[in-house]
């Protein structure tokens, strides 16, 4: 399996502000993903990253509020931009495996004040 | 569209007994895999287990294996010989791969928070 470093690990940001996490992987992998965690909900599908093309966003998410960069096979990034308190999450990417699995990094966990 | 459902949000089991977690789903597709992930307070996502549906065997996974009823639509998850460790949030996933698609999009259901007592 990948091993999967995010940065920040966690940050407290003001409304109105973005943030830039960065999704960083040991490995070559074609496709990446970014989730949304809500405090004690489960994981939501925020797009899919693939090397070479424009992120596909899920209904409900938006390329000016999340956009998302893929310059190589191993890094990718996601900016929550204009921030408000409904944002704060905790945001995870992942990696697809060889099996249709997929691995996932320690997450950011984002507070909006 | 697809969903998967778990029924139970929190369950308890003694140390050293065995547990298990439900999950159904709903689809119209034949060929998708099941997962079960495992979220401890540290919030890492894990991947337990793994099951293609087209394999009427089981899968198994050490302590952990699943009892898996296509037509029924339901995705079990047995621990046995529960540990201190297991004390997590479980989460049960579906995925329909789209050939030649963009994407290969990972359905969660709400999860079960396990907590294994001492």
């Amino acid at each position: 399996s990948a091993v999967i470093s995010q940065k920040p690990s966690r940050d407290i940001c003001q409304r109105g502000t973005s943030l830039t996490i960065q999704c960083q992987v040991d490995s070559q992998v074609t496709m990446m993903f970014w989730y949304r965690q809500q405090p004690g909900q489960s994981l939501t599908l925020i797009a899919t990253a693939n090397q070479g093309s424009e992120a596909t966003y899920e209904s409900g998410f938006v390329i000016d509020k999340f956009p998302i960069s893929r310059p190589n096979l191993t890094f990718s990034t996601l900016t929550v931009s204009n921030m408000s308190p409904e944002d704060s999450s905790i945001y995870l990417c992942s990696v697809a495996g060889s099996s249709y699995e997929q691995y996932f990094g320690p997450g950011t966990r984002l507070t909006v004040t | 569209a697809q969903t998967v459902t778990q029924s139970q949000p929190e369950m308890s089991v003694q140390e050293a007994e065995t547990v298990t977690l439900s999950c159904t789903y709903d689809t119209s597709e034949s060929n998708y895999y099941l997962f079960w992930y495992k979220q401890p307070p540290s919030r890492q996502m894990i991947l337990v287990i793994r099951q293609e549906a087209y394999k009427q065997q089981n899968a198994t996974e050490n302590r952990f294996s699943v009892n898996f009823q296509k037509a029924a639509k339901s995705f079990s998850l047995k621990i046995s010989d529960s540990q201190l460790g297991d004390t997590a949030m479980y989460f049960c996933a579906f995925m329909n791969p789209l050939y030649g698609g963009a994407t290969n999009k990972l359905i969660f259901g709400t999860g079960t928070l396990l907590a294994v007592q001492p």
